[in-house]
This record gives C-alpha cells, structure tokens and sequence, in this order.
C-alpha cells in the first residue's frame, strides 16, 4: 500500500508567476483535498476534488484551480503568484463518506519571491 | 474565523508523566474530531478520532474526550514518553460529507526525558 506522495517538496517561484503541484493519492482512495499551510498556522481548506468533479471549497480565490486524474491523482494549480502564496502545500486524500481519516503526504514548500 | 482553537501553542512534560492537549471549537455542526501529530518536514500523520455520538476514544497510550456541551475536546497521552515531540493539531468536520478539515492552530509538545 502506497502512501501520498507530492511533487515537488520545495519550489521558488516569483511573484506574478504559474506554479503547479502535484500529489498522487494513497491506494484505494477516491478524494483528495488540498490544505494550504502558512507559517504558525494549522492547515486550511483549500478545496476537495471526488470522482474528478471539486466537490467543496474554501475561501480561497478562483485563482487556485485544481484537477483530478482518473487515477485519482490531483494538481493544484495557482496563477498570478502573491507572496502571501508562501506557505506549505498539503494534499490529503481519503474514501469518499463519514467517519474517515484522511492522510496527508509531506507537503511541497512554496517560496513566492 | 477560527472556528476551532487550540490556545496552548506549546506544553512542556516529563517523560513518564500525562500531557494534556487542548482544542475548542465553535461550530455545534462539527460531527467529527480528529487529532494529527506532526514532526518537521513531514505532513500531518492521523493520531486518533472520535465521533460526535461518543464522549471518549482510547488508543493504547492516547485518549481523547469530548464534551460537547462545552465544545471541548482533549488529547491525553499517558505515558509520555520524547518520542511524542511534535506539533499536534486538532481539526473537526462538518456534516456536510467533504471531509473538509477545519484544524486549530497546533499545540507543541516537548516531552523532556
């Protein structure tokens, strides 16, 4: 059984610019959620993708997008960089219902410039 | 809006001795309660979890209770030992079905041998 792995684990990146993350989920989950993480801080929603359909959302701004392969990988996806972007990317994937762990991989280390 | 709080930042105890782990939310909607624990460079690893129909959880050396009348849960972890140094971060979810994560801010714990 494979764990959730992210790629990469730290990216530079200056501000006004694209950048993609990647997160392949553990084995046998279907969802996948993304967690934007900043310094000091716990964890926040980003958004949920489910049988490749966003299924919920945070109060994050349309310029974070995301994608969900039939594999049930996933990219999340930030256009027109801000500094305030620097933080750390969580992607966490888990089985689709009530009373389920999620489990998150190691996270990828944005540095907006 | 922090809906759930963990106002302890950090918590120093003896090996051998209780850590208590606090966290309190606002939401009466959250049906389900989560601790992760995290060490550095790594994602949230899943700690223990309790429903919202119950008012305690044990898993060996770590407990969680939850008092829902006063939107409160703890993490116990007896004994402690220097190995459960981390940040640990309470989080809740609503009833919606996302599985979306709301997580307080984190608690460090230093187990000093």
């Amino acid at each position: 059984e494979t764990g959730v792995t992210q790629s990469p684990t730290h990216l530079i990146k200056t501000r006004g610019q694209q950048v993609t993350l990647r997160c392949s989920s553990q084995s046998g989950h279907n969802t996948v959620s993304w967690y934007q993480q900043a310094l000091g801080q716990g964890p926040q929603f980003i958004f949920q993708y489910y049988r490749e359909e966003e299924n919920g959302r945070g109060n994050f701004p349309p310029r974070f997008s995301g994608l969900q392969f039939p594999n049930y990988s996933s990219e999340l996806n930030v256009n027109a960089l801000e500094l305030d972007d620097s933080a750390l990317y969580l992607c966490a994937s888990s089985l689709q219902g009530f009373n389920t762990e999620a489990f998150f991989g190691q996270g990828t280390r944005l540095t907006v410039v | 809006d922090q809906q759930v709080k963990q106002n302890s930042p950090s918590l120093s105890v003896q090996e051998g001795r209780i850590s208590i782990l606090n966290c309190d939310y606002t939401n009466s909607m959250f049906d389900y309660f989560l601790w992760y624990k995290k060490y550095p460079a790594e994602g949230p690893t899943f700690l223990i979890s309790i429903s919202s129909i119950k008012d305690k959880n044990e898993d060996g050396r770590f407990t969680v209770f939850l008092n829902k009348s006063a939107k409160h849960l703890s993490l116990h972890i007896v004994p402690s030992q220097p190995g459960d140094s981390a940040v640990y971060f309470c989080a809740a979810r609503g009833q919606t079905g996302a599985n979306n994560l709301f997580f307080g801010t984190g608690t460090r714990l230093t187990v000093i041998p």
